[in-house]
């Protein structure tokens, strides 16, 4: 069971390019996460996704676009880099949980990937 | 809207020294509370939970936390802390209701255990 891949593991990017950071897991979990982690301000979230097929955004979205066609994959677009987006990137997945024998359920608790260090020069 | 605290952003310890870690929220509703840690270099993985039941959460590798709703407070203790246990620890939020499905995380307490 690999969990969440995420790939590149790092990468060197001229701003200006393009990027796509890809993200996969294997645990059929409905909601998947993109944060970005910087010193002294951990962890901020950029975009999520409840479901496939709905995206939403998060703390720090601007510059930065996911998609979700599938369960699986969830993968966030730089369109045009810049250094302020030099970062370590990580992708997380969650699972509704149906409580047993009673209504509504909750959120598990968020599962990670290994991170992907980006550096726009 | 909701925010966790975490009021030590460094400490160094020397090793069997005890540890606690304060966390705040604000949400004043149901919460699901969670403790990360991160090892140089690695992802986060989870420490421990709690959803319901027992505020006296216990987890992985001797650490435990307190649930005290009425100070909205969630700190993590470890009575006698290991060279090993030097990382990054995050306390993070949800929001126990359907249709929020964010993550709140404080700004991450880093720990330096002197051997």
């Amino acid at each position: 069971i690999a969990g969440i891949t995420q790939a590149p593991t790092s990468q060197i990017l001229a701003a200006g390019r393009r990027m796509t950071l890809r993200c996969t897991q294997d645990m059929r979990h409905n909601a998947m996460y993109w944060y970005r982690q910087d010193l002294g301000l951990g962890l901020r979230l950029i975009h999520y996704s409840n479901t496939a097929g709905t995206t939403g955004k998060g703390e720090v979205p601007d510059g930065y676009s996911v998609s979700r066609a599938n369960t699986d994959d969830f993968p966030l677009t730089l369109a045009s880099a810049v250094p302020s987006q030099t970062s370590v990137y990580f992708c997380a997945s969650s699972d509704y949980l149906p409580r047993t024998g009673a209504a509504g359920g909750e959120w598990s608790e968020q599962y990670f990937g290994p991170g992907t260090r980006l550096t726009v020069t | 809207a909701q925010s966790v605290s975490q009021h030590n952003h460094h400490v160094i310890l020397s090793e069997a020294a005890s540890l606690e870690l304060g966390c705040n929220y604000s949400y004043g509703g149901t919460v699901n509370l969670f403790w990360y840690v991160q090892y140089p270099g690695q992802h986060l993985q989870l420490l421990l939970k709690y959803f319901s039941g027992d505020p006296l959460v216990k987890g992985i590798k001797g650490f435990e936390a307190e649930f005290i709703k009425s100070k909205f407070s969630f700190n993590l203790r470890k009575p006698s802390v290991q060279w090993s246990d030097t990382a990054e620890y995050f306390c993070a939020v949800n929001e126990d209701t359907s249709g929020t499905y964010k993550y709140i995380f404080g700004t991450g307490t880093r720990l330096k255990v002197l051997a």
